[in-house]
């Protein structure tokens, strides 16, 4: 499934399938893009990321595309687990700035 | 062994009274932030700090008052609690220039102003 991440939609998938989460990021400058999964009552942990000099970067399970033309970033996940409930944050970064913003979030629920 | 780790996990207060959240890292990093949550789930920065010198002031509230003793602390101290402070406060650090700008957060504080 996917989702644009905008206005905290939810992203509800079956365990096992493969997961897409969008984010449209806004300045142009960012040279730095990243992941973040916030599980509920916990803080954002890094998933991935990514520097503008890519456009695809692969970890465990996740995989990070970036289209600088379009301002487009999506996370895939793949095999999707109900431990990958949460919700998950696109954030960008001029690294000359260090001012990490981030975008509004999707959430991710995974059923059994 | 808590990379970032914060006090208190919860906070209830009445408007007008004057808290403070305690943050501190343990990771070597020399710049450290504080964000705010809403309840909309949007994260915002709001200071941060590279070697106990303030770098970025988001236009928040002179109520909000950030104090570094040293490069692993960042304590956030707010005066005259309005009930629009009302969120989840995570302070986070980083290594800036280190060849990854990554920030890592702390389990937050959930600020409740009656």
């Amino acid at each position: 499934g996917e989702s644009v991440g905008l206005h905290l939609p939810t992203l509800s998938v079956q365990e096992g399938d493969n997961s897409i989460i969008n984010c449209a990021y806004s300045n142009s400058a960012s040279d730095y893009f990243i992941w973040y999964k916030q599980e509920s009552g916990k803080g954002p942990q890094f998933i991935i990321d990514i520097r503008s000099n890519m456009d695809k970067r692969q970890g465990q399970r996740v995989t990070v595309l970036l289209n600088k033309t379009v301002k487009h970033l999506s996370l895939q996940i793949a095999a999707t687990q109900p431990g990958d409930s949460a919700v998950y944050f696109c954030a960008e970064i001029h690294t000359g700035f260090q001012k990490l913003v981030f975008g509004t979030g999707t959430r991710l629920l995974v059923s059994p | 062994d808590t990379a970032v780790s914060q006090t208190p996990k919860y906070l209830v207060t009445q408007m007008g009274n004057d808290k403070s959240i305690k943050c501190e890292q343990n990771l070597g990093h020399d710049t450290m932030y504080w964000y705010k949550q809403d309840s909309k789930k949007f994260l915002k920065i709001m200071f941060s700090y590279n070697n106990k010198e303030l770098i970025i002031n988001e236009t928040v509230p002179n109520r909000f008052s950030p104090k570094s003793p040293d490069k692993a602390h960042l304590n956030l101290h707010i005066n005259s609690l309005e009930l629009g402070d009302s969120a989840v406060y995570f302070c986070a650090s980083s290594q800036v220039g280190s060849g990854t700008d990554t920030q890592y957060f702390g389990p937050g504080t959930r600020l409740t102003v009656l």
